[in-house]
């Protein structure tokens, strides 16, 4: 069964606070994704990694940046949290070749206060 | 970024009914996912479809990839209560591994 994990299902911080958001999936997959999702805005992409050690800036990537140092992991950092940032962030993996299935994570609540 | 367009935008419906929706695009595309979500969760992943005119079921749902490569459709027969949640599309452009997502149907079941 495939399986796309994150850290942390609630998280509260303060604001100016450094947020590391962890994801991890068990499918060998080469592309890892963090979302935001927020009311009347959808699904909105943060950042994109097809390799490990490799990204690309998706939609809405100020304020945050991104690592992978293993192709399992992926790790959204918000720098300094804003209230702004509250929101449900999802991570989503998908392989590369075959299928390009897309499997989300249960997601991260994260209110910003 | 780019949404798709998703109608109905929410719908009640009695138990046993059968739903229709649909997602449209200006863009082709080459595959297209249908996901529900449910409050505080993570969508999973319902029908994932890869031919223009494919067909594919799961259980009561049925997807179909439009022939024109711009739109889906999502069936759901005999709704049941736990039907109950934001279902939404996804399509993949052609030479991208970044999906466009649709705007989502809530869908609320009347026992």
């Amino acid at each position: 069964d495939v399986k796309v994990t994150q850290s942390s299902r609630y998280l509260v911080k303060r604001t100016g606070e450094k947020v590391f958001l962890e994801c991890v999936q068990d499918m060998d997959h080469e592309n890892m994704f963090w979302y935001r999702q927020d009311p009347g805005l959808g699904l909105r992409l943060i950042y994109f990694s097809y390799d490990v050690k490799m990204k690309e800036k998706g939609d809405i990537p100020e304020g945050y940046s991104v690592s992978r140092e293993k192709k399992e992991r992926f790790s959204l950092i918000l720098e300094s949290a804003s209230t702004n940032q509250t929101s449900m962030y999802l991570c989503a993996s998908t392989n590369r070749g075959g299928s390009y299935e897309q499997y989300f994570g249960p997601g991260t609540r994260l209110t910003v206060t | 970024g780019q949404q798709l367009n998703q109608s109905p935008q929410s719908m009640f419906i009695q138990e046993g009914e059968d739903v229709s929706m649909n997602c449209t695009s200006s863009s082709i595309f080459n595959t297209w996912l249908w996901y529900k979500q449910d409050p505080g969760e993570g969508p999973v992943l319902l029908i994932a479809l890869y031919k223009a005119g494919e067909l594919t079921s799961n259980g009561r749902l049925t997807a179909q990839f439009g022939i024109t490569r711009k739109d889906s459709f999502l069936n759901i027969s005999a709704s049941i209560p736990s039907d109950v949640g934001i279902y939404f599309c996804a399509g993949l452009p052609s030479g991208t591994y970044k999906y466009i997502f649709g705007t989502g149907t809530r869908l609320k079941v009347l026992a």
